[in-house]
């Protein structure tokens, strides 16, 4: 497997405009996280989905940010409008349930620059 | 709710010269816990973990970490750094009875000096 796949690698935006990131899980966990990391607030957990159904989003920091897993192998998180302050690198990462300990596997990174 | 403390946010240390980088956590229940590595532009990694059993776990390239109760940490340690060992480290927990959400610290950076 090629672990988890994130796109773009890279995106700058102007404020205002809309941001879409995708990230496609490793086949058949059925676990999927968001986290951005920052240099003042470390990496935050935003939303998990499992079995693309969406558990927490309790991290989510505003209403302008949401997403979506519309199938086992795909999910994207969106902000419209997007803000100098939404800069960050965002993860997406994937686990199995086995039920102890599981370990997450993460993708290589959104970096997003907003100007 | 559970949350984790580095203290150290910068650790510089000599190659050969041994290396401990500090983790506290916090939790009203039972915890497992975790050290994961991000190497420069790159996503994180599991360096190692504790479920149960030996408090001591060890790592493939020479880390080891210990479980304490008592104080609630799980510190990272290795005898002789390399180099290539420079990175950013963070400690993460999950609940026991929902071992899914990783919460993590704020990370320390590791930085190896010749």
């Amino acid at each position: 497997d090629a672990g988890v796949i994130q796109s773009p690698r890279h995106e700058v935006t102007e404020m205002g405009q809309e941001v879409t990131l995708r990230c496609k899980p490793i086949s058949g966990h059925d676990y999927l996280f968001w986290y951005r990391q920052t240099m003042m607030r470390g990496l935050e957990l935003l939303i998990y989905f499992n079995n693309n159904v969406p558990i927490d989003d309790s991290g989510m920091p505003e209403d302008r940010f949401s997403a979506k897993m519309p199938n086992a192998s795909f999910s994207t998180l969106k902000i419209q409008p997007s803000e100098p302050r939404d800069s960050a690198v965002y993860f997406c990462a994937s686990s199995f349930s086995q039920g102890m300990g599981t370990e997450a596997f993460f993708g290589q990174g959104t970096r997003l620059t907003v100007v | 709710a559970q949350s984790v403390t580095q203290l150290d946010s910068q650790v510089p240390v000599f190659e050969e010269a041994p290396v401990e980088l500090r983790c506290n956590y916090s939790s009203s229940v039972s915890v497992y816990l975790f050290w994961y590595v991000q190497y420069p532009n790159q996503g994180l990694q599991l360096l190692l973990k504790y479920l149960s059993g030996s408090t001591l776990v060890e790592s493939i390239n020479g880390f080891e970490a210990e479980f304490n109760k008592s104080q609630t940490s799980f510190h990272l340690r290795k005898p002789s750094v390399h180099i290539s060992d420079t990175a950013e480290y963070f400690c993460a927990v999950t609940r026991m009875d929902s071992s899914y959400k990783l919460i993590f610290g704020s990370g320390t950076r590791l930085l190896v000096r010749p």
